[in-house]
């Protein structure tokens, strides 16, 4: 079982359109970070979000996170091909004193 | 170094061979981690070091599994008599705070047994 839940797995779209995926747990982190990896590279930071009910926007992106601190929320509006990726939620788990990371969202963005 | 390198890119390797994989941090960060990332999955947490901290090896799946680092430089990760299983992508990534804040990745190096 992951600690971080992430929903849906796989998504395809096509270019315009406005989608959410979602980063959920059980359990109540300090903060929450997202990432973007695509093919043959490493993931790489596209926000970090810290208070409950926090809401960052990057350009066409918005992210939230639930006022429990427990699942957090990415939104992309009008999405564009160059948004394909693997979309990965992560969240300190201090009994590991690591980073766990969610198995991640693949979306395509079809022209 | 301006990102984080790791070497080789790509290897294949015989099953019950021996490899060593290789990653050179951002200078300065003291944070180094190590995750193996399965195809299909999310990235599994193998160990971390932080400056000359004894390192956090508690995600090593198995004894076959080493890895290194001296001081905040270059770390290296041995696997010893590599299994089919071992095949993966493992992904280094060094912070300059430690867990809780952002990690810059390397590449990875693509793991292949056969």
């Amino acid at each position: 079982t992951q600690l971080l839940e992430q929903s849906p797995q796989f998504l395809s779209i096509q270019e315009g359109e406005n989608l959410t995926v979602y980063c959920n747990s059980s359990s109540v982190f300090s903060s929450l970070q997202w990432y973007r990896q695509e093919p043959g590279e490493g993931p790489v930071l596209l926000v970090t979000v810290v208070t409950g009910g926090e809401v960052k926007k990057l350009k066409r992106l918005t992210f939230q996170f639930g006022d429990a601190r427990k699942d957090s929320s990415l939104h992309i509006t009008a999405a564009q091909p160059g948004d394909t990726g693997l979309y990965l939620c992560a969240g300190p788990w201090y009994n590991n004193n690591d980073m766990r990371f969610g198995a991640g969202t693949r979306l395509t963005v079809k022209p | 170094g301006a990102g984080v390198s790791q070497s080789p890119s790509n290897k294949v390797t015989e099953k019950g061979k021996d490899v060593e994989l290789r990653c050179d941090p951002i200078s300065g960060h003291t944070a180094l981690y190590w995750y193996r990332q399965r195809l299909g999955q999310g990235l599994e947490f193998l160990i971390y070091f932080q400056g000359n901290s004894a390192p956090d090896k508690s995600g090593l799946p198995s004894d076959r599994f080493s890895a290194e680092r001296t001081g905040e430089s270059v770390s290296t990760l041995t696997i010893q008599r590599t299994q089919q299983e071992d095949s993966a992508v493992y992904l280094c990534a060094s912070s300059s705070r430690g867990r809780g804040y952002g990690y810059t990745f390397g590449s990875g190096t693509r793991l292949t047994v056969v």
